[in-house]
């Protein structure tokens, strides 16, 4: 049972795109939504995260859309550089059960 | 600060033999996990620790076992290793919301 779907897989966009990941959950559980960042080689950092009680977060050329009632949510990148080609997972967050489910990640390829 | 600390790094290991790894979080982090990442399977939990002295299984927990004698430290252990473990084992914890990743363990079962 998989409780978060993201997509698309992969995606290749031009330098200056910008890329959209999304996914949707499903357990109203969750109540904290982070965003990761994996290089080749290196284990996932935290991007970015949104609370429910927010529709959008921005930072820096990152931004969280959330719609709660659709129960989705997604990462944009502004002006993709090729430096940001990793693979992207979302999670969600039960922080009273102190666990995270994430989904299965989005490889981005930004080309110069 | 170091935040979170996995050690080996790299190892290889023969079929049936055993061999601990070892998480140091410097966060003061109730929660700890340990994953396994495998090509196009994402992040699978194996096990899981709430609090010092407590651990739980994740989905993927066959073959595996995991203490928390301190609060700092989550040893996830193989005791007779099998190629199918052959696998990037990444540790994290976390307060409430988010996690820290270590730079991960590439184990190679032979």
């Amino acid at each position: 049972q998989q409780q978060v779907k993201q997509s698309p897989q992969s995606l290749i966009v031009q330098k200056g795109g910008i890329p959209i990941i999304n996914c949707a959950y499903e357990n109203t559980a969750f109540d904290y939504f982070p965003w990761y960042q994996q290089f080749p080689g290196k284990g996932p950092a935290l991007l970015i995260a949104i609370r429910p009680d927010v529709s959008e977060k921005k930072e820096g050329k990152f931004t969280i859309s959330f719609n709660k009632s659709a129960k989705q949510f997604s990462l944009h990148i502004m002006d993709s550089q090729p430096g940001d080609s990793a693979t992207y997972f979302c999670a969600a967050d039960n922080t009273n059960a102190g666990k995270s489910t994430f989904g299965d990640g989005t490889t981005l390829t930004v080309k110069p | 600060n170091a935040g979170v600390t996995q050690t080996p790094k790299f190892r290889v290991l023969k079929t049936g033999q055993s061999m601990t790894l070892l998480c140091a979080q410097d966060m003061n982090h109730e929660y700890m996990y340990w994953y396994r990442q495998d090509p196009g399977m994402g992040l699978r939990l194996i096990h899981y620790s709430v609090g010092e002295g407590t651990t739980a299984k994740g989905e993927v927990p066959d073959g595996y076992n995991v203490s928390r004698l301190k609060k700092q430290n989550f040893l996830l252990g193989l005791e007779s290793a099998a190629p199918s473990q052959t696998s990037v084992y990444f540790c994290a914890s976390s307060r409430a919301g988010g996690y820290t990743f270590g730079s991960g363990t590439r184990l190679t079962v032979v």
